[in-house]
């Protein structure tokens, strides 16, 4: 079956420094969708990505699809102590069944003032 | 807010029991999803309900079942409990269903606890 891989499992972050995290899948998405979820809280909607490419920024937040459309990646500038939680990415298939999304491991991030 | 809104908010039952979790969706989604999600990991697919029907299933046994309502409130039951199901059970709803491109409104979901 499909299978969504985030890396790096956790990220441990200065404030005021940027980081990455890489989301793959092993196989083609019809479209990507990120979420983010605080300690002891519920994923929230953050973006959706649906052309090869694509690029979107959410003010420090800039995410991008890549171009075969099989992997994403979340990148954070000037990481606050507000960006601590854990961060998913979800795919959904090319060839979908059944309209899932499916959800990576995340990637939990910790800010250090 | 996301207007999702689940019961109870947390659950402790014992192996073997069954468990019924409630999920009210936001007003004018008629799409409902109900996902596991395991301590320190990501959300698992269960299935999914649009307009009452059955839209979509992930890779869990048939002792988790479901219903959508005519107004589109969702109830999981899950039978014979295992302690591997021992987790946080989250519902999301989105507008329209048959789309896989919507964004999900999760609800604050419901931790389960088996002993």
């Amino acid at each position: 079956g499909q299978q969504v891989m985030q890396i790096p499992q956790y990220q441990h972050v200065q404030e005021g420094e940027d980081f990455t995290t890489y989301c793959n899948s092993s196989t083609t998405l019809s479209n990507i969708q990120w979420y983010k979820q605080r300690p002891g809280g519920h994923p929230v909607f953050l973006i959706q990505l649906v052309k090869s490419g694509e690029v979107k920024k959410q003010k420090r937040l800039t995410f991008q699809f890549g171009e075969a459309k099989k992997n994403s990646s979340l990148h954070i500038t000037a990481t606050q102590t507000t960006d601590v939680g854990t961060y998913f990415c979800a795919g959904v298939r090319a060839v979908a069944a059944g309209n899932k999304l499916t959800f990576g491991g995340g990637t939990r991030v910790l800010v250090k003032p | 807010e996301t207007g999702v809104t689940q019961s109870p908010t947390h659950l402790i039952k014992t192996r073997g029991q069954q468990v019924t979790l409630r999920c009210s969706s936001q007003s004018g989604h008629n799409t409902v999803s109900w996902y596991q999600q395991a301590l320190g990991q990501g959300p698992q697919f269960i299935f999914q309900y649009y307009r009452e029907e059955e839209n979509g299933r992930g890779n869990f046994p048939p002792r988790f079942s479901g219903l959508q309502f005519p107004n589109y409130s969702s109830e999981l039951n899950v039978n014979a409990l295992e302690l591997d199901d021992s987790a946080l059970y989250l519902c999301a709803s989105s507008p329209g269903g048959q789309v896989s491109y919507e964004k999900l409104f999760f609800g604050s979901g419901t931790q389960l606890s088996v002993l």
